[in-house]
Parts: C-alpha cells; sequence; structure tokens
C-alpha cells in the first residue's frame, strides 16, 4: 500500500512564525501536492512538483513556498504564518496514471 | 480550464438504502479520469472509485458504483446497502492527463446516514 506520512497531525502557532509542514510518501512518485481544505471551499492546490527541485504554483500560493530536496519528501513553508493560514493541510501523491494518494492532514492553528 | 461542481452540499440516506451523489464537470479534453474520494471524520482522504474516460463500462467497488455518461459530462455515485460507516464528505475529482497528475475537485457532499 501506498504510504503518504504529514509529520504533524494537528500544530499551533504564533503569527509571524515560520512554520513547516512536512510530508513523505514511499512509492517513488513523481508528483507530489500541498492543499488546503476550508469548510465550503473544498479543496485548493496550493503547489506542486513534479521532480526533484522542481515546483508549480497551484492556485493559492501567496504566503507559502515549498521545497523537494529529495523525490520522496514535499515540504510546505509558510514564512511568516498569519491567522488566515489556518486550516486543514493535506498533502498527496500521485503515480504516472490514477488518483492521488493522501496523507491524514495537518490541522494548524495560527494564534 | 476545467471545472467540477457538485450540487449537493448534503444528503442523507437510510441504513440499508441507496442513495446517489451526483456530479458534473466540464471540458474540452476527450481522454481523462474522474474519481470519487471519501472523507470521513479522520479527514483522511480514502479513494472509492475511478473512471477512465475512454471506458464506456461503469466502474464497481463492490456496493459503490459510477454512472458515466460522456457526453452529458456527469459522473454520478451510487452506494448501495448505505452502512453508517459510509457517512462522510465525498467528493468527486477530474484528472487531466496533460497537468501532471493535478486534480480539479469538487466543493464536496456531506453524506448523513440515519440508523
Amino acid at each position: 500500500d501506498v504510504k503518504v506520512t504529514q509529520s504533524s497531525r494537528y500544530l499551533v502557532k504564533r503569527t509571524g512564525e515560520k512554520v513547516f509542514l512536512e510530508c513523505v510518501q514511499d512509492m517513488d512518485h513523481e508528483n507530489m501536492f500541498w492543499y488546503r481544505q476550508d469548510p465550503g471551499l473544498g479543496l485548493r492546490l496550493i503547489y506542486f512538483s513534479y521532480d526533484v527541485k522542481m515546483k508549480e504554483k497551484g492556485d493559492i500560493p501567496e504566503g507559502y513556498s515549498v521545497s523537494r530536496e529529495k523525490k520522496e519528501r514535499f515540504s510546505l513553508i509558510l514564512e511568516s504564518a498569519s491567522t488566515n493560514q489556518t486550516s486543514m493541510y493535506l498533502c498527496a501523491s500521485t503515480p504516472p496514471r490514477g488518483g492521488q494518494y493522501f496523507g491524514a492532514g495537518t490541522r494548524l492553528s495560527v494564534l | 480550464a476545467q471545472t467540477v461542481t457538485q450540487s449537493q452540499p448534503e444528503m442523507s440516506v437510510q441504513e440499508a438504502e441507496t442513495v446517489t451523489l451526483s456530479c458534473t464537470y466540464d471540458t474540452s479534453e476527450s481522454d481523462y479520469y474522474l474519481f470519487w474520494y471519501k472523507q470521513p471524520p479522520s479527514r483522511q482522504m480514502i479513494l472509492v472509485i475511478r473512471q477512465e474516460a475512454y471506458k464506456q463500462q461503469n466502474a464497481t467497488e463492490n456496493r459503490f458504483s459510477v454512472n458515466f455518461q460522456k457526453a452529458a459530462k456527469s459522473f454520478s455515485l451510487k452506494i448501495s446497502d448505505s452502512q453508517l460507516g459510509d457517512a462522510a464528505m465525498y467528493f468527486c475529482a477530474y484528472r487531466s492527463p496533460l497537468q501532471g497528475g493535478k486534480l480539479i475537485f469538487g466543493q464536496g457532499t456531506e453524506l448523513s446516514v440515519k440508523p
């Protein structure tokens, strides 16, 4: 079974802090994704990566950056966390064909 | 750009009954994938069923089946013999073969199952 692991289920941070959300997959997938999920808005794509050191902006990249130094790891970075970034963050990876496999999610609260 | 629409924010079904969740999409592509994902209260997204657009036969996975109408751009999910564990948010999603595996999601349908 494909496993996508997000480092934290719950995270509480202060406004202005730098926040790292880590995601690791064990199936050698090239494509990895970061989404945020908010009530009534569904899943919105923040960034994705289709290879090491490659990244593409999604629909809502503002306030976020990403890092993909190794194929299995895709990190989401909030340079200076703000309260409007309080949300559920979901990481996913995908094989060349088929659906995405998701991690368990990180619920981030920014106070 | 492709879009996915789920017009039913909430649905309810009696245990052991059948329920159908609706999904429509818009695309100019002829080759693509469609998916239904389930997100229970645990928040883990689980792939329920997939359909390749080139296949005319509707996909089936145990109690879950789809009605794929390519010309109408409709992709509904039927859950038969509903169980309490089926209660979840269900998302319809579209994948283009050209965009690196990106999924476009609908807004979701919250399904409740009454005992």
